[in-house]
């Protein structure tokens, strides 16, 4: 089945630097990618969606400055924190949609463990 | 707006009992519902889906779940669970069909003991 996967799959940085996370289609195209903030012990929260071609839409209270997101090709999506807090640790989780599109089923990424020291 | 309950934050069982995950949602359209798994520091995984037809939908790894209109629920089963099936499950509904976001419910953690 269609496999989507993140990169890297933790990382540990200092308050202050910026730190990237590309999540990869890997076996379809998606033009649409989804990128999702999980705390521990709680559900996934959708913080923007990611548009090939054009900017990406952010969910209400998600700083664009601070999370940018760029869908540089049809199967790669980046996210960055820029200039990283600890608040800013957790859990980042990619998803893209279905290629047969029915459904509204979703492939997750591994996800990616931020923490911010 | 929709929104998805789970009902139990986490469910201890036995190893090869029975365990049901409840799950309710509401939405003022027709519905899909799905049902993820997520092991440790690990993305989901789709268990099963409702879309349409049968409201009893059979998943991967021995789950089903059926789908219940009246009582907006969509509960999760399994008849026998092994030590292996130790996660968080996650409920999740979406009123579109075709590229959508999912909005998903605060997940239970199963655990199973020996």
């Amino acid at each position: 089945g269609a496999v989507v996967s993140q990169h890297p799959s933790w990382v540990i940085c200092k308050s202050g630097t910026s730190v990237k996370i590309e999540c990869r289609s890997l076996d379809f195209q998606a033009t649409t990618m989804f990128w999702y903030r999980q705390f521990p012990k709680q559900s996934l929260m959708l913080m923007a969606t990611s548009n090939e071609g054009s900017k990406a839409t952010y969910e209400q209270g998600v700083e664009k400055d601070k999370f940018l997101i760029n869908h540089a090709s049809l199967t790669l999506s980046t996210l960055t924190v820029t200039s990283a807090h600890p608040e800013d640790s957790s859990f980042y989780i990619c998803s893209a949609p279905s290629p047969q599109g029915a459904g509204g089923e979703l492939f997750f990424g591994e996800g990616s463990r931020l923490t911010v020291l | 707006a929709q929104s998805v309950t789970q009902l139990d934050s986490q469910v201890p069982v036995f190893e090869e009992a029975p365990v049901e995950l409840r799950c309710n949602y509401s939405s003022s359209v027709s519905v899909y519902l799905f049902w993820y798994v997520q092991y440790p520091n690990q993305g989901l995984q789709l268990l099963l889906k409702y879309l349409s037809g049968s409201t009893l939908v059979k998943g991967i790894n021995g789950f089903e779940a059926e789908f219940n209109k009246s009582q907006t629920s969509f509960h999760l089963r399994k008849p026998s669970v092994h030590i292996s099936d130790t996660a968080e499950y996650f409920c999740a509904v979406t009123k579109n069909s075709g590229y959508s976001t999912l909005t998903f419910g605060k997940g239970t953690m199963l655990l199973v003991s020996p």
